[in-house]
């Protein structure tokens, strides 16, 4: 079965500091993206970076970057320097292209940032 | 640019009354997803539509949902009748859908509906 799963309901890092959220995936398709949404308070949904099956090397994308173990079947992603307005919930998700055009979320994790 | 563009932003009804919302996608888009968002099921996907026509609507909950799209920015949809247990953010979200995985979507900023 196709499934995204974050551990980690809830986590706290200081400003400034770097801080790793979890996601791990299962599928037994060789294609596929992940993908990482930010969800703040406002409640929209941003996009932040996508990782495919294939690239050899991690995603980045400003302060953001994954840390792409395909072995492992996980999909970190690790945000630099942390700033107040990074708290917010983040979600992991997953996309098989093809006719399966949706993505599957996991349950988030929410990020808080102390100063 | 204009992203995707939803409304209304907050709909609060009561139950038994018909609920439409409202959907633009981003220009030159040709897919747009329907998510629902609850505490319970975090985010599920309703229905989605690539050039207009509904792929795959098999998360559609039930007979009181239905979804359209008549043209390429313009997509509804309708809860009829509507019941408490439809209280949720509604989600809308395009993508340039190529078939490919790294197909990204692209969210609207989701209507929270309140169903008394």
């Amino acid at each position: 079965a196709q499934k995204i799963t974050q551990t980690q309901p809830g986590m706290f890092v200081q400003e400034k500091e770097a801080v790793t959220l979890d996601c791990t995936y299962d599928t037994s398709d060789p294609s596929y993206g992940l993908f990482w949404y930010k969800q703040p308070s406002s409640g929209e949904m941003i996009f932040l970076i996508y990782q495919g099956s294939y690239d050899q090397q991690n995603a980045t994308e400003g302060r953001y970057s994954l840390n792409f173990q395909k072995a492992r079947k996980s999909a970190n992603l690790v945000i630099s320097a942390s700033q107040l307005g990074d708290s917010a919930m983040y979600f992991c998700a997953m996309n098989f292209g093809g006719s399966q055009g949706n993505l599957i979320f996991g349950k988030g994790t929410k990020l808080s940032v102390k100063p | 640019d204009a992203g995707v563009i939803q409304s209304p932003r907050h709909e609060v009804t009561e139950m038994g009354q018909e609920v439409t919302l409202r959907c633009k996608p981003i220009s030159g888009h040709n897919s747009l997803f329907w998510y629902r968002q609850t505490m319970m099921r975090g985010l599920e996907l309703l229905i989605y539509f690539n050039n207009n026509v509904p792929i795959d609507d098999s998360g559609m909950p039930e007979d009181r949902f239905s979804a359209k799209m008549p043209n390429a920015s313009f997509s509804t949809l309708k809860i009829q009748p509507s019941e408490p247990r439809d209280s949720a953010v509604y989600f809308c979200a395009s993508s340039d859908f190529i078939g490919g995985a790294q197909d990204t979507q692209y969210f609207g900023p989701g209507t929270r509906l309140t169903v008394l």
